[in-house]
């Protein structure tokens, strides 16, 4: 089945407690995008990435580490998490490059992250 | 910049009445438009897209949307509403003006409760 897979899907941390959130896709798609989705803002896009060893900042980058070493993965890392960061994460992927934009993104079931 | 504007946090209707939820967006360019319905707990899901032609568009479960150039709309469509509909709705614009990654602005959504 085709699928974007984020881990853990709830996480409960201490201030400044350094943390990752996996994500993993089976559709061997190029370009891959974290967002942080609040009440009353949407989802903003935190980083981007299009393509291995290729990332990007987005609308909302301060306080996230992203790396893209292969393909299928693009792990959300916070080395220092703050309260302000309390929000639900989502991992999405799509094809890149011709036609993309005509693409759906593809969305993980979301990540509960709360710190305190 | 483009941006995207949902006027209406939360709309309630009675299961098998009309819906339409509005979108209204900006963007220097024809526009890719979307929209996206979350279930609680879950990712975001495609309901339907515009990117050229017929301005009327079809989508899933019964949706559809209109693209109004001179409105800078797109508003989304149901003849009647089921309960299962209960759902936060996005609109997202997108295009070949967005640079790298070809980014989607997401709306603030629209929390839609069906009454019984």
């Amino acid at each position: 089945e085709a699928q974007v897979t984020q881990n853990p899907r709830y996480l409960i941390t201490v201030t400044g407690k350094k943390l990752t959130v996996t994500c993993s896709q089976n559709m061997n798609h190029e370009y891959m995008s974290w967002y942080r989705q609040d009440p009353g803002l949407g989802l903003r896009q935190i980083y981007y990435s299009m393509n291995v060893e290729v990332t990007d900042k987005g609308d909302v980058p301060e306080g996230y580490k992203v790396s893209r070493k292969e393909k299928r993965n693009f792990p959300l890392i916070l080395e220092s998490p703050s309260p302000n960061q309390t929000s639900l994460y989502f991992c999405a992927s799509r094809i890149q490059g011709r036609g993309a934009m005509n693409s759906p993104l593809h969305f993980g079931n979301g990540t509960r992250l709360t710190v305190t | 910049a483009q941006s995207v504007t949902q006027p209406d946090i939360h709309i309630t209707v009675s299961e098998g009445a009309s819906l339409e939820l509005r979108c209204n967006y900006s963007y220097g360019a024809t526009p890719y438009l979307f929209w996206y319905v979350q279930s609680p707990g879950q990712g975001l899901q495609l309901l339907l897209k515009y990117f050229s032609g017929d301005t009327l568009v079809q989508g899933i479960k019964g949706f559809e949307a209109e693209f109004k150039r001179s409105q800078s709309s797109f508003n989304l469509r149901k003849p009647s509403v089921h309960w299962s509909d209960a759902a936060e709705y996005f609109c997202a614009v997108g295009g070949q003006l967005t640079g790298g990654g070809n980014k989607l602005t997401f709306g603030t959504g629209t929390q839609l409760k069906v009454e019984l």
